[in-house]
């Protein structure tokens, strides 16, 4: 089936620490997105890509990282200049970016500091 | 970016019809979306609708837009209790990134 998948599915970081979390998908989509959730808040943007090789950053990228290598690979690193990265991450895709083709989410990784 | 606002909480009984809505400040806005959310889990796309529109339906999901008052709603008709998550309204700007609001959360009750 087709979709996107977000591993792993928690994750907890120590002190220091970098981590990363997966995005893959197999919809053929150009587009990716990396959100983080915050209990009872709505999502906020962190990176963008349009297109394999290049990504822009969002309205709260400080102490994170990414990578487009590969259309179907969108990995989030959460460095430990991230000072408070507990929360949800979702992983988005879609089409092209101009918003005619919705984006689609994965399941989500739920990130705790130890 | 622009602020998205909607109410917290909604409860409806089984069966009867639920409005969701929503407010958006961003006039530029050219698409409008409605996601779902179960606990623990990601967005799914319910319906979206473009900014020339004013209605669109889908089976039991009616999504109404005032563009001139900037009003976006959902209307679930014949709620059941899996219909109990949070619904997120979001408008796309700059032609990517989503614009979230904070979500309501529905709880049906038997």
């Amino acid at each position: 089936d087709g979709g996107i998948t977000q591993s792993p599915k928690y994750l907890f970081r120590k002190e220091g620490q970098n981590v990363t979390l997966s995005c893959e998908q197999n919809l053929n989509h150009d587009a990716m997105y990396w959100y983080r959730q915050d209990p009872g808040q709505g999502l906020r943007l962190i990176y963008y890509s349009q297109i394999v090789n290049d990504f822009q950053k969002g309205d709260i990228a400080e102490g994170y990282s990414v990578s487009r290598e590969k259309k179907e690979s969108f990995p989030l690193t959460v460095t430990s200049a991230q000072k408070n990265p507990t929360a949800f991450y979702l992983c988005a895709s879609s089409a092209n970016s101009g918003g005619r083709q919705p984006q689609h989410f994965g399941d989500g990784t739920r990130l705790s500091i130890l | 970016g622009e602020d998205v606002e909607q109410s917290l909480f909604l409860s409806v009984r089984e069966g009867d019809s639920s409005v969701i809505n929503c407010t958006y400040t961003d006039s530029s806005s050219t698409y409008l979306y409605w996601y779902k959310q179960e606990p623990g889990a990601g967005l799914q796309l319910l319906t979206y609708i473009f900014s020339n529109m004013d209605m669109k339906q889908d089976q039991r999901l009616t999504v109404l837009l005032n563009k001139k008052d900037k009003h976006l709603s959902l209307r679930i008709a014949d709620t059941q209790t899996g219909d109990s998550a949070i619904y997120f309204c979001a408008d796309l700007l700059s032609g990517y990134a989503l614009n979230f609001g904070k979500g309501t959360s529905l709880l049906v009750t038997p």
